[in-house]
């Protein structure tokens, strides 16, 4: 059954820690995003990448980094230079063309 | 579960009714608009979607219509059921790239 699996469902971080959400998709599609989602708002897009090797920043990358070595992986690292990481994190594909986001379940990420 | 958002805009309707759920958008070059449902504690899940040579789709008691004049998108909902409770973002293509709406909070009152 093809998807896009995200984990952990939570996650906690210490004050000064770097933490990695996981994101993970076996729809052989080429793009791959990170949003972030905070009460009240909509998404706002972090990183994306077109292709492997390759990514570009979004609207709100300060604080975090990407790597996308395999196609059908994409780690978000939260970096501890992200002073307000407490959101809920969504990781999405898309295939080739003028299609849609196909969006994994998220992870919460909260401050110990 | 957690709540997607606390103060979004809220549509309330009787079970049964029609909804209809309203979206500006920004860009007029945007080429590609994407209804979205988020539930509580999970990621969105695609809807309908149109792109800007259309002004209207239909799918399953879903239909958009887009206004290209006005820069605004709407979704309608027929016959609303229980299972419609959640957020609603509309979305726009701009360069392989969804700029999202702040989303539009839909109750079913039975």
């Amino acid at each position: 059954d093809g998807g896009i699996t995200q984990s952990p469902k939570y996650l906690f971080r210490k004050e000064g820690q770097n933490v990695t959400l996981s994101c993970e998709q076996n729809l052989n599609h080429d793009a791959m995003y990170w949003y972030r989602q905070d009460p009240g708002q909509g998404l706002r897009l972090i990183y994306y990448s077109q292709i492997v090797n390759d990514f570009q920043k979004g609207d709100i990358a300060e604080g975090y980094s990407v790597s996308r070595e395999k196609k059908e992986s994409f780690p978000l690292t939260v970096t501890s230079a992200q002073k307000n990481p407490t959101a809920f994190y969504l990781c999405a594909c898309r295939d080739r063309g003028i299609q849609p986001q196909h969006f994994g379940d998220g992870t919460r990420l909260s401050i110990l | 579960g957690e709540s997607v958002g606390l103060h979004l805009p809220t549509l309330s309707v009787q079970e049964g009714d029609n909804s209809i759920i309203n979206c500006a958008y920004s860009n007029s070059a945007s080429d590609y608009f994407i209804w979205y449902k988020q539930e509580s504690g999970k990621g969105p899940q695609f809807i309908i979607d149109i792109r800007s040579n259309m002004d209207k789709r239909q799918g399953q008691r879903v239909t958009v219509l887009l206004n290209k004049t006005v820069k605004h998108l709407s979704l309608q909902i027929a016959a609303t059921q229980p299972g419609d409770s959640a957020v609603y973002f509309c979305a726009e293509n701009e360069a392989q790239k969804l700029v999202f709406g702040q989303g539009t909070r839909l109750t079913i009152n039975p």
